[in-house]
């Protein structure tokens, strides 16, 4: 399968805690995007690279969170010392430059304790 | 701020019946509009892409219109059936006609038909 995927695909972890969460998107996709999703919400918009540049952030990308597409390929995020309020699901998509739809992975389901 | 509003959290119809899901904005005037699809536990998945000069597009049982008059499209699916039951999301582009960066999804609307 050459869709987008992400790993894990569940993580608990204690408040206070670091998670880092990896998505390798559709391999000829030079657009890579990560959205956060509550329940009974649409995903929102954290970030955004265009080859390994990150080219948007959102205002609800606290400092704790950052990300990261060293070689334009797989990307990674991160959440330090993580807050109750962290819990959702991790959203990555990618797509192809000059094609608007995005194709996303199956998220990762992150949980706060 | 830009805001997307779909009609209702849920709908119900029977199988066979035509379903018309909404999504309204505001404060804004996007070159394109998205329909999504989602299904417990796993990502979105693209079904449909309208742009602002179209008025309506298909793709076999699917339908959307987009008035940007109204500030509004419409998803029509027809000849409902229970394999449709998922949540259905819309989206705007923020930045206009160059390639995709960001949209915004509305909250989405969670579709359920009945045999």
């Amino acid at each position: 399968d050459t869709g987008v995927s992400q790993d894990p695909r569940h993580k608990i972890t204690k408040r206070g805690q670091n998670v880092t969460f990896r998505c390798d998107p559709i391999s000829e996709h030079n657009r890579l995007y990560w959205y956060r999703q509550t329940l009974g919400q649409g995903p929102e918009f954290l970030t955004y690279f265009q080859n390994e540049a990150q080219l948007e952030k959102s205002r609800l990308l606290s400092d704790r969170f950052s990300a990261e597409r060293p070689k334009g390929s797989f990307s990674t995020l991160e959440i330090q010392r993580t807050e109750q309020g962290d819990s959702a699901m991790y959203l990555c998509a990618s797509s192809f430059e000059g094609l608007y739809e995005q194709y996303f992975g199956p998220g990762t389901r992150l949980t706060v304790t | 701020s830009q805001k997307i509003e779909q009609n209702s959290e849920a709908l119900n119809i029977q199988e066979g019946k035509t379903a018309t899901l909404t999504c309204n904005y505001t404060n804004y005037s996007p070159a394109y509009l998205q329909w999504y699809r989602q299904d417990p536990g796993r990502g979105p998945v693209f079904l449909l892409l309208i742009r602002e000069n179209e008025k309506e597009k298909r793709k076999e049982r699917l339908k959307v219109t987009f008035d940007t008059t109204l500030k509004q499209s419409l998803f029509h699916i027809t000849a409902s059936q229970p394999a449709d039951s998922a949540t259905y999301l819309c989206a705007l582009d923020l930045l206009g006609y160059s390639s995709a960066s960001k949209i915004i999804f509305g909250s989405g609307t969670r579709l359920s038909i009945r045999p």
